[in-house]
């Protein structure tokens, strides 16, 4: 069954910094993979996606993504954070072979930016 | 563009009562839309995927029963949660499904925040 993990629940970096998200998933075939940011009591806004092609992906907010099939990953990176990205982060996986559409979602990762 | 919106944003309701959450695709149709619930400090879970004039289909393990889903257009879905009791006090999301060229993509809305006295 496909599954998405987030091995990091909780990310604390200071304002400036380089930031990396930690996303693995499980699928038999190529995947459709996502990132999505939620701000507090929010929907959610898509960040970036990877279907296909260059494995090095980019996205909004200055954000970029890199899919490795050989480590199962698809790490969220921004080379300097700002506080205004304070939020949770969500890694997803497009479920079914003929893309339904259907999403699952890893279990999400909080950023808090200190000053 | 591709903007969904949700209603009501935040309801408050008592034991025993049903309450009705509406989701719309503002500017696209969508023959498909999903309804997702998110505990806090969790991840959403997938409830059921509707689909436009047909029933919807529903994730194992949720009550079809209770949570009474209609999709009567290409811009409306409603999420019913029937006789609500507090444990189904949620964040309930929607998303609308659009095809943008090689791929499905999903549009989120704002949530509805439930709480059940």
């Amino acid at each position: 069954a496909q599954s998405v993990t987030q091995p990091d629940i909780h990310i604390t970096v200071s304002e400036g910094a380089s930031l990396e998200l930690r996303c693995n998933y499980s699928y038999g075939a190529t995947p459709y993979l996502f990132w999505y940011v939620q701000s507090p009591g929010q929907g959610l806004q898509l960040l970036l996606k990877y279907f296909s092609g260059d494995t090095l992906v980019q996205g909004i907010k200055g954000f970029e993504a890199e899919f490795k099939r050989s480590q199962s990953s698809f790490n969220l990176r921004k080379p300097s954070v700002h506080w205004s990205d304070a939020a949770e982060y969500f890694c997803a996986v497009g479920h079914g072979s003929s893309n339904t559409g259907k999403l699952i979602f890893g279990q999400g990762t909080t950023l808090q930016v200190k000053p | 563009g591709a903007v969904v919106s949700q209603h009501p944003s935040r309801v408050i309701c008592k034991s025993g009562t049903s309450v009705k959450i509406e989701c719309r695709s503002l500017d696209f149709q969508a023959t498909t839309m999903f309804w997702y619930r998110q505990f806090p400090k969790q991840s959403l879970m997938l409830m059921a995927t509707s689909n436009e004039g047909s029933k919807a289909t529903y994730e194992q393990g949720v009550e079809k029963d209770k949570f009474l889903i209609n999709h009567a257009s290409l811009t409306l879905s409603t999420l019913t949660v029937t006789s609500a009791h507090p444990e189904d006090s949620s964040f309930y999301i929607c998303s609308a499904k659009a095809y943008r060229g090689n791929y499905n993509e999903q549009f989120f809305g704002p949530g509805t925040r439930l709480t059940v006295l």
